[in-house]
């Protein structure tokens, strides 16, 4: 079965400073990967996916995540982070043949002024 | 387009009641499904809806259930309520046109019930 698992629940970063999120994947097969994030009280918004045809994806708000097979990995990075970066982030990978989201626990990004 | 909606947006209940959620999806998505949400196990799926027949199911006991009307909209109900189901509840509607994995899941804010 496919699995994500995302390294440190909480992540601190100085404003202005690089934001890097952590994701390896379990998958025998090639993966559907996904990050989503979380504002607190609301729903999930999905900030890119990787669906196999560029390794290097760009979403929304300045994040962008590189798949790498090597190292089973879909880090989620931004250059610069912004007070409004400060979020839940959670990423997922979808079940073979279904539209069933498996999600990682999920890391606390927290902005610094 | 409007996104995905949820009601009621927050729920207390007690212990053995049951309680329905309902969920509209954005216009023209034919798939729906459901997660819970808690701090402890975090985001588990419950149930997915195509064209009103469930297509895919978690590990969630039976006292879980859900349902999609022909307009695509989905209720779940929640059956014996124990304290455990105190959740997050997240709605996602996606077109599923093709069935596949590229459809993109769009979620509803949930509903927030709680269980006394």
């Amino acid at each position: 079965a496919q699995s994500v698992t995302q390294l440190g629940s909480h992540v601190s970063v100085s404003e202005g400073a690089l934001v890097l999120l952590r994701c390896n994947y379990s998958s025998s097969v090639p993966p559907y990967l996904f990050w989503y994030v979380q504002y607190p009280n609301q729903g999930l918004q999905l900030l890119l996916k990787y669906t196999s045809a560029a390794t290097l994806v760009k979403g929304i708000n300045g994040f962008e995540a590189e798949f790498k097979k090597s190292e089973t990995s879909f880090h989620l990075t931004k250059p610069s982070a912004h007070m409004s970066d400060a979020a839940e982030y959670f990423c997922a990978v979808i079940q073979g043949g279904s539209e069933k989201l498996v999600f990682g626990k999920g890391t606390k990004l927290t902005v610094n002024p | 387009k409007a996104g995905v909606t949820q009601t009621p947006r927050y729920l207390i209940k007690t212990r053995g009641q049951q309680v329905t959620l309902s969920c509209s999806p954005i216009s023209g998505h034919r798939s729906v499904s459901w997660y819970q949400q808690t701090p402890g196990q975090g985001l588990q799926f419950l149930f997915e809806y195509f064209s009103e027949t469930q297509r895919n199911k978690g590990n969630f006991p039976g006292r879980f259930s859900g349902r999609q009307f022909s307009n695509s909209r989905s209720e779940m109900n929640v059956s014996t309520l124990e304290l455990g189901d105190s959740a997050l509840y997240l709605c996602a509607s996606s077109l599923a046109a093709s069935g596949g994995p590229t459809d993109t899941q769009y979620f509803g804010p949930g509903t927030r019930l709680t269980v006394l």
